[in-house]
């Protein structure tokens, strides 16, 4: 397996359900990050982790909650969410060294319906 | 907000180049330039970025303005699948995170 992988692809929940979103990174990366797409929307960064820290929290629900175990992986815990929480989940990770220069590499997003 | 202006479509005929124009006029010495694109529902793929020169690789071509102020992305020979929409980025200095505008989207005609 290489790259970014996320599981599950798809996930249908109803809204007092608890589900959760796995990333994993075989890149030996050191970062790793939460983006939503709403539909029509530009990607909005959720999360940020940096040496399984948390850096970064833009602003988000309670609702959403992540978890970084380790360097290699990241999980975003879901519970009582609401229908236009429906959207594209993707993960990214990036070998962080020069600031601006460290690149992105994205999975290929959870795709999340929320009933 | 975002740092950059793309055209919202672009149509590009199979086997052409597609020279996929991005303005970003306030963009600052250490700002590097990024170009993603998005296949309809899959994740972002990562294509090339630049800070002042030119930049190849065996996906696309990054012609960066003198004055830093404007790039193109150029797809020697597109094809059907290079169909998608492109972001081009402007990151650094003080701000790190990748923002995503809206992009220009191609479609690629045989």
């Amino acid at each position: 397996e290489t790259g970014v992988t996320q599981t599950p692809r798809h996930l249908v929940m109803g809204m007092t359900n608890k589900k959760s979103l796995k990333c994993e990174q075989h890149l030996g990366h050191n970062a790793m990050y939460w983006y939503k797409q709403s539909a029509k929307k530009p990607l909005e960064l959720m999360f940020v982790y940096s040496l399984e820290e948390r850096v970064e929290n833009n602003s988000v629900p309670s609702r959403f909650s992540p978890e970084c175990p380790n360097s290699s992986h990241l999980f975003l815990h879901l519970h009582t969410l609401q229908p236009e929480d429906s959207a594209l989940y993707l993960c990214a990770s990036s070998q962080e060294g020069t600031w601006a220069a460290d690149t992105q590499y994205f999975g290929p997003g959870t795709r999340l319906t929320v009933l | 907000d975002a740092k950059t202006t793309q055209p919202p479509s672009m149509d590009c005929a199979e086997g052409r180049a597609a020279n996929l124009p991005c303005n970003h006029s306030t963009i600052s010495g250490n700002e590097y330039v990024y170009w993603y694109r998005q296949i309809h529902s899959q994740g972002p793929q990562y294509i090339i970025h630049g800070l002042k020169n030119n930049e190849t690789n065996e996906m696309a071509s990054l012609i960066i303005t003198e004055d830093r102020k404007s790039s193109t992305l150029i797809l020697p020979h597109a094809t059907l699948r290079d169909t998608a929409v492109y972001y081009c980025i402007v990151r650094g200095g003080s701000q790190g995170n990748l923002i995503f505008g809206k992009g220009t989207k191609l479609s690629v005609k045989p």
